[in-house]
């Protein structure tokens, strides 16, 4: 019964290095999105993967973002080349399905500070 | 994409208060949450209320989705509903999208 967790909960970072934020979905959840919150903000929609279909990459700010799920479990979110304005809270949330019909469940959160 | 409205942006209550929080959307929804963000940041859902009226103790909350809104109400209100509280919809696009949030301060 474990719910949605994230690794690190913190990450402090140099401009210009590559971060890895980790995912784990509930059990059974086949849609998993991820979102940047940045301080005082609400959550923007960065992208999310259903089942075995092509995810939906619409929401990254650009192509220094990529995300990869292994099936229909873990997810990782990497930021190459970080930089100072990539700073803020990494939330992932997963649910049964996408669309209508199904609650969102929210990991704790990476909060990543580039210096 | 579809717009989401959130009103009052900051609010600050006495406990024992009651408060209306309102949500207006842009288009029609497949899905809406009401969630509270605590002061430690984690997202508590509270609601998934496309349609219709639920409550959950001190808080219920009423979607009207033919005139593209909802309320969540508050009452009684404690010290511990302080934070931020957020309304999520999913249209036919299946991307979500958050309103702002109205950041609820509760005064003892």
């Amino acid at each position: 019964g474990a719910g949605v967790s994230q690794s690190p909960s913190n990450k402090v970072t140099e401009k210009g290095k590559d971060v890895e934020l980790r995912c784990d979905p509930i059990s059974g959840h086949t849609a998993l999105y991820w979102y940047r919150q940045r301080l005082g903000q609400g959550l923007e929609f960065l992208i999310y993967f259903q089942g075995n279909s092509a995810p939906d990459k619409s929401g990254l700010p650009s192509d220094r973002f990529s995300a990869e799920r292994t099936g229909e479990s873990v997810s990782t979110l990497t930021i190459q080349r970080t930089q100072q304005e990539d700073s803020a809270v990494y939330l992932c949330a997963s649910s049964l399905g996408t669309g209508g019909a199904y609650e969102q469940y929210f990991g704790p959160g990476t909060r990543l500070t580039v210096t | 994409g579809i717009q989401v409205e959130q009103s009052p942006p900051d609010l600050i209550l006495q406990e024992g208060a009651n408060s209306t929080l309102r949500c207006n959307f842009s288009d029609s929804v497949n899905n809406l949450q009401w969630f509270h963000q605590n002061p430690w940041g984690q997202l508590i859902n509270l609601f998934y209320i496309p349609s219709g009226t639920k409550q959950n103790g001190r808080l219920s909350a009423t979607t009207v989705a033919t005139e593209r809104y909802s309320l969540l109400y508050i009452s009684s209100s404690q010290t511990t509903d302080s934070g931020v509280y957020f309304c999520a919809v999913i249209g036919g696009s299946y991307i979500p999208t958050f309103g702002r949030g109205t950041s609820l301060i509760v005064h003892p």
